[in-house]
């Protein structure tokens, strides 16, 4: 696609419950890296996939986090039981390699609420 | 010490005044340094990407960067309210990108 797409673009779940985010990657990126922004916080690193190497995880604040890239496209990040400190802005972001000179392009966000 | 270390703001610049942004960094390994800048509620655009000691132009950003002193920073000339925004430093650490918390900058019309 043209940019990197991310959905959905809200939501809001009740603590305890489980959560998925998806992120579909610029065709033809092989690197694709999620993090999380809270309230008036920077970016925090979470996950990156790299083709078919193993991903880096060591940015999941807990084991309640996970996610994986099928087919090194669409990446689905997963809260299990979600509590009120997972509310934040999860942004996806792709790149065409991981030195690539410009950086990455990130999505819209979904913007989690854990009532 | 954090990664990457912004003064948070907010700096406030009159408008067509330069605006000057400037970060930290703890890793002498890193050798690639973004600006991004994020405008509320928006996710976060590449505006400047610098890898080699000294200045790199573009319009009226210039990115400038000191690997021995372990800084780099931005500035903005004839500022504009659109500049008005929160302006993240990142910088590589091994495959991936590692962002400060951002500085506000605001432009006074």
């Amino acid at each position: 696609g043209a940019g990197v797409s991310q959905s959905p673009s809200n939501k809001v779940t009740e603590k305890g419950k489980d959560v998925e985010l998806r992120c579909d990657p610029i065709s033809g990126h092989t690197a694709l890296y999620w993090y999380r922004q809270s309230l008036g916080q920077g970016l925090e690193f979470l996950i990156y996939f790299q083709g078919n190497s193993a991903p880096d995880k060591s940015g999941l604040p807990s084991d309640r986090f996970s996610a994986e890239r099928t087919g090194g496209s669409v990446s689905t990040l997963t809260i299990q039981r979600t509590q009120q400190e997972d509310s934040a802005v999860y942004l996806c972001a792709s790149s065409l390699n991981p030195r690539d000179s410009y950086g990455y392009t990130f999505g819209s966000g979904t913007r989690l609420t854990v009532v | 010490q954090k990664e990457v270390e912004q003064n948070s703001g907010p700096l406030s610049v009159p408008e067509g005044a330069i605006a000057s942004l400037n970060c930290t960094y703890s890793d002498r390994g890193s050798q690639s340094f973004f600006w991004y800048r994020q405008y509320s509620g928006k996710s976060p655009e590449l505006i400047m990407s610098i890898y080699s000691n000294g200045d790199k132009e573009d319009g009226r950003f210039t990115a400038q960067l000191n690997k021995a002193s372990q800084y780099v920073s931005l500035l903005i000339r004839d500022s504009q309210p659109s500049d008005s925004a929160t302006y993240l430093c990142a910088v590589n650490r091994d495959d991936k990108i590692i962002f400060g918390k951002g500085t506000r900058l605001h432009i006074l019309p």
